[in-house]
């Protein structure tokens, strides 16, 4: 089955309004991260928090290792907030090799 | 300026042919990656490389080869093509080769094989 499980698939969100992502993962991770997928298709990392709760701008995510899953808080959503949040899991720390969910794709509406 | 570049953006090519998918980075970076992305699946790691040698491949098949002239760059040769290789492909890249190094992705090579 999917090593890392992410929920809900897909989200519409007013703008202005806050939302949180899943990510479960079905295995010991060394490292955990979060990206985000414009609707271009570009890639690029928000976060990485293998464990405990770390902030950047609107984002917070909070990892509890023990229990293998990880929240993505967006706070004040804004349109430019629209696309695919993916969370990755690596289950080796001699190596970069990331193990990615499907991804929550978000919406903001205007 | 895009620090890594991926050519080209968009390909399509026919069943059994041959294509080569070039990947340079100008971050300075040690670590490089070859990741693909098909429809409705997540993205898969495929090859990882450091310092120009490669350090990990999942990529059962060997129709997929990486190839790294120069440091910083990590081009993908793809033989005897077949339509289920269609799939974005995307390059990375890290400082260091171990976990926790932030990965920096490329914009992506969209392959289609009809």
């Amino acid at each position: 089955g999917q090593q890392v499980q992410q929920s809900p698939a897909s989200l519409v969100l007013q703008e202005g309004e806050n939302a949180e992502l899943q990510c479960n993962f079905s295995s010991t991770a060394t490292q955990l991260q979060w990206f985000y997928q414009s609707p271009g298709g570009s890639l690029v990392s928000l976060l990485s928090n293998p464990s405990g709760t770390k902030h950047t701008g609107r984002l917070t995510s909070t990892t509890v290792t023990k229990e293998r899953r990880s929240s993505l808080h967006i706070s004040s959503s804004q349109t430019t907030d629209s696309g695919t949040y993916l969370c990755a899991i690596d289950r080796n720390s001699a190596g970069n090799k990331l193990t990615f969910g499907i991804g929550t794709r978000v919406l903001v509406r205007p | 300026d895009p620090k890594i570049i991926q050519k080209p953006k968009y390909l399509v090519a026919v069943t059994g042919s041959e294509k080569i998918l070039i990947c340079e980075q100008y971050l300075g970076h040690n670590a490089m990656y070859w990741y693909r992305q098909s429809a409705k699946k997540p993205l898969e790691f495929m090859f990882s490389y450091s310092y120009q040698k490669l350090m990990d491949n999942q990529t059962a098949s060997s129709r997929f080869q990486p190839q790294s002239s120069k440091k910083n760059h990590l081009d993908l040769q793809i033989t005897a093509l077949k339509p289920d290789d269609s799939a974005t492909y995307f390059c990375a890249s890290s400082q260091g080769q171990s976990s926790g190094n932030t990965l920096y992705f490329g914009e992506g090579s969209r392959l289609i094989v009809v």
